[in-house]
């Protein structure tokens, strides 16, 4: 059972434009959202985070987005660069009640390509 | 500031040959720890975490164990190797502050194992 899901597996895009990566949960309990950041061969890192409590958080060129009745997650990416061009992992915990030790559930995982 | 290390890099064993791959954290204390495994083309499977020395909790029945001698140091092991534990593995660790964990998970470079 796949609880956290991006349906796409990849994304391309033009230097400059916009990038939006999606993600979507099924299960409620989940209440703090995450994304990172992946090159080949490297650790995934760290880029932004939400609380169900918010709808939306805001770091320089990055955005997350959060619709918690479609159980919908997404990541913008403005202005995008080349640079950015990695896999995206979006992870979700149910942190509720302190119990859940910090477990993170990931997705699948988008490529995204920025082209220059 | 925090800093987590893993080795080897790359690993080629043998089916049917133990292995070690270690963990160590530095900056911090206390942390959580993950080993998570990324096989070909999939996402991130959480396969053990650990609250504490000597306290590791199991995601997924496997080939494989885990054990945390020191506080900062986390290991995986299997006794016999298998071709499906080829993989990317990959530590993590998660602060606490007031008893309650931290979301984010800050991942190591990873120890890529390829089984012959």
């Amino acid at each position: 059972d796949q609880q956290v899901k991006q349906n796409s597996p990849s994304l391309s895009v033009q230097e400059g434009r916009i990038s939006i990566l999606n993600c979507d949960y099924t299960n409620s309990m989940f209440d703090y959202f995450l994304w990172y950041k992946k090159y080949p061969a490297e650790g995934p890192t760290f880029l932004i985070s939400i609380s169900s409590i918010k709808d939306k958080n805001e770091d320089g060129r990055f955005t997350v987005f959060l619709n918690k009745s479609a159980k919908h997650l997404s990541l913008h990416i403005v202005p995008s660069q080349p640079g950015d061009s990695a896999v995206y992992f979006c992870a979700a915990s149910a942190s509720a009640g302190g119990t859940s030790y910090g477990k993170l559930t990931f997705g699948q995982g988008t490529i995204l390509t920025v082209h220059p | 500031s925090q800093t987590i290390h893993q080795w080897p890099a790359t690993l080629v064993q043998p089916v049917g040959s133990p292995l070690s791959l270690e963990c160590t954290v530095e900056g911090t204390s206390n942390p959580n720890l993950y080993w998570y495994r990324q096989a070909a083309g999939r996402g991130l499977q959480l396969l053990f975490y650990s609250v504490g020395i000597g306290q590791i909790s199991s995601e997924v029945p496997q080939n494989l164990s885990a054990s945390r001698p020191q506080d900062r140091q986390f290991i995986l092991s299997s006794k016999k190797l298998l071709l499906s534990d080829s993989g990317f593995y990959l530590c993590a660790w998660s602060g606490r502050a007031s008893g309650r964990f931290y979301n984010e998970q800050f991942f190591g470079p990873g120890t890529r194992l390829t089984v012959l």
